[in-house]
């Protein structure tokens, strides 16, 4: 069964410092994947997907992710942190192509230190 | 370009009763697809509609239905409602059929409390 995991449930990180946050995900086929994040009083929004080509995927608000097969992981990365970003992010397999039938991870709670 | 709406925003009700949510997708969308978020389970599929019919299905008890109109604004129904349905649902519209192009907006959710 297609499965998403986020082993950390909660980050803080340093305003400026580097972000990395993990997903690993169980899928038989070619995975459609998809970074969203969650801020307190919004509605999910989608920070990347990744159906195919090219493995590094450049995102909003100056997010990347990298798709790599070999270890089953869609880790998201940004360079450095600003205070806004603190969240909850969320990690997403699609059911389908279209993408609208999502399998999300549990979630990681970003928090900034400033 | 007005966004998803969701209505109500807040709702409360009691164990057995039933419950109708309603989301009207961004004009153009043809796909609404609804989600359960709780703090033990996070967010779970619960279906997909694109022009009327059901695509896609999540597993969830036959509690939860849903339905979806000519112009795509869908609702969600709970009867018999329990204790462990209080959540906050969330709907997402897409246009559906573009493939790998499609981007899903989510609305700000239904907060249902069941007492």
């Amino acid at each position: 069964a297609q499965s998403v995991t986020q082993p950390d449930i909660h980050i803080t990180v340093s305003e400026g410092a580097s972000l990395e946050l993990r997903c690993n995900y169980s899928y038989g086929a070619t995975p459609y994947l998809f970074w969203y994040v969650q801020s307190p009083g919004q509605g999910l929004q989608l920070l990347l997907k990744y159906f195919s080509g090219d493995t590094l995927v450049q995102g909003i608000k100056g997010f990347e992710a990298e798709f790599k097969r070999s270890q089953s992981s869609f880790n998201l990365r940004k360079p450095s942190v600003h205070w806004s970003d603190a969240a909850e992010y969320f990690c997403a397999v699609g059911l389908n192509q279209a993408g609208t039938a999502l399998i999300f991870g549990k979630g990681t709670t970003l928090s900034v230190s400033s | 370009k007005a966004g998803v709406t969701q209505t109500p925003r807040y709702l409360i009700k009691t164990r057995g009763q039933q419950v109708t949510l309603s989301c009207s997708p961004i004009s153009g969308h043809r796909s609404v697809s609804w989600y359960q978020q709780t703090p033990g389970q996070g967010l779970q599929f619960l279906f997909e509609y694109f022009s009327e019919t059901q695509r896609n299905k999540g597993n969830f008890p036959g509690r939860f239905s849903g339905r979806q109109f000519s112009n795509s604004r869908s609702e969600m129904n709970v009867s018999t409602l329990e204790l462990g349905d209080s959540a906050l649902y969330l709907c997402a519209s897409s246009r559906g059929d573009r493939g790998g192009q499609e981007t899903q907006y989510f609305g700000p959710g239904t907060r249902l409390l069941v007492l």
